[in-house]
């Protein structure tokens, strides 16, 4: 199986510009998180949906939304990109949304903002 | 609050022995994780501990210690493919983790 797929692999976008960055996963987890890492930081996390349907903010959500209109798939969104929005974005996913549920991660989207 | 640390950078020899050490402050504890995130790439799960003791898996072994709001890693016999970041993490009230910076272990030869 393919886990947990994001794309695209990497963007360069102008500031004030908006994105989508695409987050899928196939292992029908019900959990699922965008984690922002930035260098000498731990990652962050930003959103999160414990089911589909439902959303919650994390740690770090201005600037950000999401949706979870179905289980596989959890979309995050810049509506108008800053320069402190450069990071690597990893989208993440668990079973469930408990304290021991393992998450498995995306291979990340690396964003520049300019 | 909410706090984790790690030391930033460790250094070793293909062989060796490692330990690596996470101290942690949360309200409540429901358990501590570590991944291991190699350089450009996503972080993968390596364990997960909520009972004190060591628990041991290959050359990887963790240690907690909930009295002592401690916790290690340890790694045996190092190989070259062992250089990469260890990232601690705890989860808080509402079963959201909360990371470390994570500390960037590099091997010698």
């Amino acid at each position: 199986t393919a886990g947990i797929t994001q794309a695209p692999t990497s963007q360069i976008l102008a500031a004030g510009r908006s994105m989508t960055l695409r987050c899928t996963q196939d292992m029908r987890h019900n959990a699922m998180y965008w984690y922002r890492q930035d260098l000498g930081l731990g990652l962050r996390l930003i959103h999160y949906s414990n089911t589909a349907g439902t959303t919650g903010k994390g740690e770090v959500p201005d600037g950000y939304s999401v949706s979870r209109a179905n289980t596989d798939d959890f979309p995050l969104t810049l509506a108008s990109a800053v320069p402190s929005q450069t990071s690597v974005y990893f989208c993440a996913s668990s079973e469930g949304g408990g304290a021991a549920d393992t998450q498995y991660f995306g291979p990340g989207t690396r964003l520049t903002v300019l | 609050g909410q706090n984790i640390d790690q030391p930033t950078e460790m250094t070793a020899t293909e062989g060796a022995i490692v330990q690596i050490n996470c101290t942690y402050q949360t309200s409540g504890f429901n358990g501590l994780f570590w991944y291991q995130q190699h350089a450009g790439e996503a972080p993968t799960f390596l364990s997960y501990n909520v009972l004190d003791g060591l628990e041991e898996k290959g050359r990887f072994s963790s240690f907690l210690s909930r009295s002592k709001g401690y916790s290690y890693l340890l790694l045996k016999e190092l190989q070259m493919k062992d250089s990469a970041s260890y990232l601690c993490a705890v989860p808080d009230s509402n079963y959201q983790l909360i990371w470390g910076a994570g500390t960037k272990l590099i091997i010698k030869p």
